[in-house]
């Protein structure tokens, strides 16, 4: 089973809006991404958990802020959003953080700022 | 930084045909994957690459790890409705211990039936 999970699918809030998404995967994987993805782009990395501890953050804006509960659960906070930052926000896992483990991505979340 | 090449950057073919796209790049990477995605999904693994020469199959698809390490290529044979889609490619970063996942920029495959 490679399933990675995602809530919700789709998503609109307003500037002022605090929300949150969610990310569950039970392979036993130790690495968890979030990547962000505008329409005919490919996806840009965001965040990478690596036994449940931020190792890297790509100069991503404050008002997004990832937490790693435990091992399987991943989840991206969202506060006081702008208008382009609407994109599909793509959740990834791997066996661990390294230059031979494959990623295995969830369906995503379809974010609407509004 | 570090950057995929990947061509063509779109394909319109007649449905049995076979496709062939490739990545390169500048850089050594130590893994290649082949992914597909539909509007509104996520990526969705294809083939993952390993070893430098290696050829891979997976059903109508079949995929090379150059001998360099610098470029891959996705071969579709017969091609069929479904197969559309964007294809991606990807490199893990050689030698890095963060798992930076580089994407080409996607080949978007239309099948005409």
């Amino acid at each position: 089973d490679t399933e990675v999970t995602q809530t919700p699918k789709h998503l609109v809030m307003g500037m002022t809006n605090k929300k949150s998404l969610k990310c569950e995967q039970h392979m036993g994987h130790r690495a968890m991404y979030w990547y962000k993805q505008k329409a005919k782009k490919p996806p840009e990395l965001m965040f990478v958990y690596s036994y449940e501890k931020l190792s890297i953050n790509e100069s991503v804006p404050s008002r997004f802020s990832p937490e790693c509960p435990n091992s399987s659960l991943l989840n991206l906070h969202l506060h006081a959003l702008q208008p382009e930052d609407s994109a599909l926000y793509l959740c990834a896992s791997s066996q661990a953080v390294a230059s031979k483990e494959t990623q295995y991505f969830g369906p995503g979340t379809r974010l609407l700022v509004l | 930084g570090q950057q995929l090449n990947q061509s063509p950057q779109s394909m319109f073919i007649q449905e049995g045909e076979d496709v062939s796209m490739n990545c390169t790049s500048s850089s050594i990477f130590n893994t290649w994957l082949w992914y597909k995605q539909d509007p509104g999904e996520g990526p969705v693994l294809l083939i993952a690459l390993y070893k430098a020469g290696e050829l891979t199959s997976n059903g109508r698809l079949t995929a090379q790890f150059g001998i360099t390490r610098k470029d891959s290529f996705l071969n579709i044979s017969a091609s069929i409705p479904s197969d559309v889609g964007i294809y991606f490619c990807a490199g893990l970063d050689y030698g890095g211990s963060q798992g930076n996942l580089i994407f080409g920029k996607g080949t978007k495959l239309s099948v005409k039936p």
